[in-house]
């Protein structure tokens, strides 16, 4: 089945700093999602991203489907931010996710 | 549009006894999909609901098993509670296999 590899695994900032995630995949898929997972357990999505670029407020995404791999940016942390990001991609008709980076944000 | 909701929010069982957990997709969403998030580890595929049909589950024992109502529904059942069966529960729903929305998910604690 396909890999799907999230890194880092952890990350602590200091708030106002910026982060890029990665998500790297073993199989060529339609579609990946960006998670976020609050404290209370809610999964948050945060962008369908296929391929290309794509922005909201202070995060943006981009994929790039040809090498695999998929980033997302948080700019200008905030304590908000803090949580476990998740990237996921549909193969053989389920959601298969990464492990997740766990994201701390300190003020 | 009303999201994916889920009920209870928190379940408090005794080993050995049945759960039963409920979600509600997206008005016109007729797939249902069900994940299990054990304490510290990754989302795990549980079943999938498509149509009223069973058509994929994951590596779970039989004592996980659900179904899907006409009105797409879904209810997920856990037979025979055991201790490592805690976990968030979480039902997604989605049209034509594409993006994925999540409900907010039922804790269900086994003691």
């Amino acid at each position: 089945g396909i890999q799907v590899e999230q890194s880092p695994p952890d990350l602590i900032l200091q708030e106002g700093a910026n982060s890029t995630l990665r998500c790297n995949f073993s199989d060529s898929v339609n579609n990946l999602q960006w998670f976020h997972q609050n404290p209370w357990g809610q999964l948050i999505n945060l962008f369908y991203i296929p391929s290309g670029t794509k922005q909201n407020g202070r995060l943006s995404a981009t994929t790039v489907a040809t090498e695999r791999y998929s980033l997302l940016y948080i700019s200008s942390s905030q304590t908000t931010d803090s949580g476990v990001y998740f990237c996921a991609v549909p193969y053989g008709n389920k959601l298969v996710f990464g492990a997740g980076t766990i994201l701390r944000v300190k003020s | 549009e009303a999201g994916v909701t889920q009920s209870p929010t928190h379940l408090i069982k005794t080993r050995g006894q049945q759960a039963t957990l409920r979600c509600s997709p997206i008005s016109g969403h007729t797939s249902v999909y069900w994940y299990q998030q054990a304490l510290g580890l990754g989302l795990q595929f549980l079943l999938w609901y498509d149509e009223g049909e069973e058509r994929n589950r994951g590596n779970f024992p039989p004592r996980f098993s659900g179904r899907q109502f006409p009105n797409y529904s879904s209810e997920l059942n856990v037979n025979a509670l055991e201790l490592e069966d805690s976990a968030l529960y979480l039902c997604a729903s989605s049209l034509n296999y594409d993006g994925y929305t999540f409900g907010s998910g039922t804790r269900l604690t086994v003691v």
